[in-house]
């Protein structure tokens, strides 16, 4: 069974950074583009990043271009986040999902559950 | 622009056919996925490449395309299909990918 499990969400203040982790189990993680996926309280589903398999080419959404940096490590089968410089308007759950088809940006399946981001002072 | 654009609300009668639309200027040229989203829970795919649904989604579930806009189908609505739609698909150039603003289903 495919399973996603993110961790590393919680309160931070503005101008401050967390490092969001996503465990891969059940699927051959070195072999496939992952992505992470936002939703602030209340609203619609926010595209952040997504890596390629081999980690080689990396895609942002324009709101987290240079601050926020996507990475993974195949020997861990983990998916990394790093938010730097957040922002009130980064507040949001954040998803991490398997990407399917032939590029980092076709669909999303499965998702994790979710991790809660809160960037308050 | 570069938006994808979903009517914010559907009412719809158990039993009867719930079609939600996305449109975007790129939708000629890429495909579209849909995902369900229930209250508190993560979304679910229930649509890939504008037509094909994954094993699992029930057959009442389907996608066509027309043009600059698409269509999710629920035919039959079971109360269980109340939810949050939402769409996604890239830019004309493939160098991102973005949602709509999602759909929300009532079933009455």
């Amino acid at each position: 069974e495919v399973q996603l499990l993110e961790s590393g969400g919680g309160l931070a203040q503005p101008g401050e950074s967390l490092r969001l982790s996503c465990a891969a189990s059940g699927f051959t993680f070195s072999d496939t583009a992952m992505t992470w996926v936002r939703q602030a309280p209340g609203k619609g589903l926010e595209w952040v990043s997504s890596i390629t398999a081999s980690g080689v080419t990396t895609f942002y959404a324009d709101s987290v271009k240079g601050r926020f940096t996507i990475s993974r490590d195949s020997s861990k089968n983990t998916l990394y986040l790093q938010m730097n410089s957040l922002r009130a308007g980064d507040t949001a759950v954040y998803y991490c999902a398997r990407v399917l088809g032939s590029s980092a940006l076709d669909w999303f399946d499965p998702w994790g559950q979710g991790t809660l981001v809160t960037v308050s002072s | 622009s570069n938006e994808l654009t979903q009517p914010p609300s559907v009412s719809v009668s158990p039993g009867q056919t719930a079609r939600i639309t996305c449109s975007g200027h790129a939708l000629p040229k890429q495909y579209t996925y849909w995902y369900q989203q229930k209250s508190g829970q993560a979304p679910v795919l229930v649509i890939y490449k504008d037509t094909e649904r994954p094993s699992g989604i029930p057959e009442r579930f389907s996608g066509s395309s027309s043009g600059t806009t698409v269509t999710l189908t629920i035919r039959g609505v079971q109360a269980e299909d109340e939810a949050d739609y939402h769409c996604q698909s890239a830019d004309f150039r493939g160098t991102y990918t973005m949602f709509g603003g999602g759909t929300k289903v009532t079933v009455l």
